[in-house]
């Protein structure tokens, strides 16, 4: 049980280029969440899925897109980077509170992906 | 969703107990209140979760009373490695969980 594996590690890019960061989880949950977080601060949301099939924004989607084909994978796409979007970038899955659960489902992140756009 | 206050830093020494507050004067009816911990370099990790009055489990304990506009996440007896950013967030189920996280309590423990 690997819970959420984020690729690659660590990337650098070029003003206006593109690429995507994976996120995938094996613990079968129904949400998943990009978060970025710039050094001393706490972590935005980009976006979340609460489902195949179903993506919406976050606080801060502008620059980025999502898809969500698979229970499993959720990739965050940049296109035509900018240095602003030098950042960490961590994804998250969690179950949702169906069931007769009546908690806050806790996040399970990866371990992040570092962008810097030079 | 309900705004949180935290401090920025505490410092601390191994051994002791370090107690950090969270303020969340609007929070609403069914919101919860979540702890993170995290390491450097790595993504946040899940403490505790708690309604009202108090939690514990093996890392730590949650105290809540019973206006619920604050909580108290406790950490007894800490150690070096228990050096992290300690995340409180307050919101309700996960049907409308879009949360982001503050800055956060950033933790010093000291030999």
């Amino acid at each position: 049980n690997a819970g959420v594996t984020q690729t690659p590690k660590f990337r650098i890019l070029k003003i206006g280029q593109s690429m995507t960061l994976q996120c995938t989880q094996d613990m079968n949950h129904n949400y998943m969440y990009w978060y970025r977080q710039d050094p001393g601060m706490g972590l935005k949301l980009i976006y979340y899925s609460v489902g195949a099939g179903i993506t919406d924004k976050g606080e801060v989607p502008n620059g980025y897109n999502v898809s969500r084909s698979t229970t499993e994978d959720f990739p965050l796409r940049l296109e035509l980077a900018a240095p602003s979007q030098t950042s960490v970038y961590f994804c998250a899955s969690s179950e949702t509170g169906t069931g007769g659960r009546s908690y806050n489902s806790p996040l399970h992140f990866g371990n992040g992906t570092r962008l810097t756009v030079t | 969703l309900a705004k949180t206050t935290q401090p920025v830093s505490m410092d601390s020494y191994e051994g002791q107990e370090v107690n950090i507050t969270c303020s969340h004067n609007n929070i609403a009816t069914n919101d919860y209140i979540t702890w993170y911990q995290q390491f450097p370099s790595q993504g946040p990790r899940f403490i505790i979760q708690g309604y009202k009055t108090k939690v514990t489990n093996e890392v730590a304990s949650l105290f809540i009373p019973a206006d619920r506009k604050s909580s108290t996440l406790s950490l007894p007896r800490v150690s070096l490695s228990d050096t992290a950013v300690y995340y409180c967030l307050v919101g309700p189920l996960p049907n409308d969980y879009k949360l982001s996280f503050g800055a956060g309590t950033t933790v010093t423990v000291r030999a």
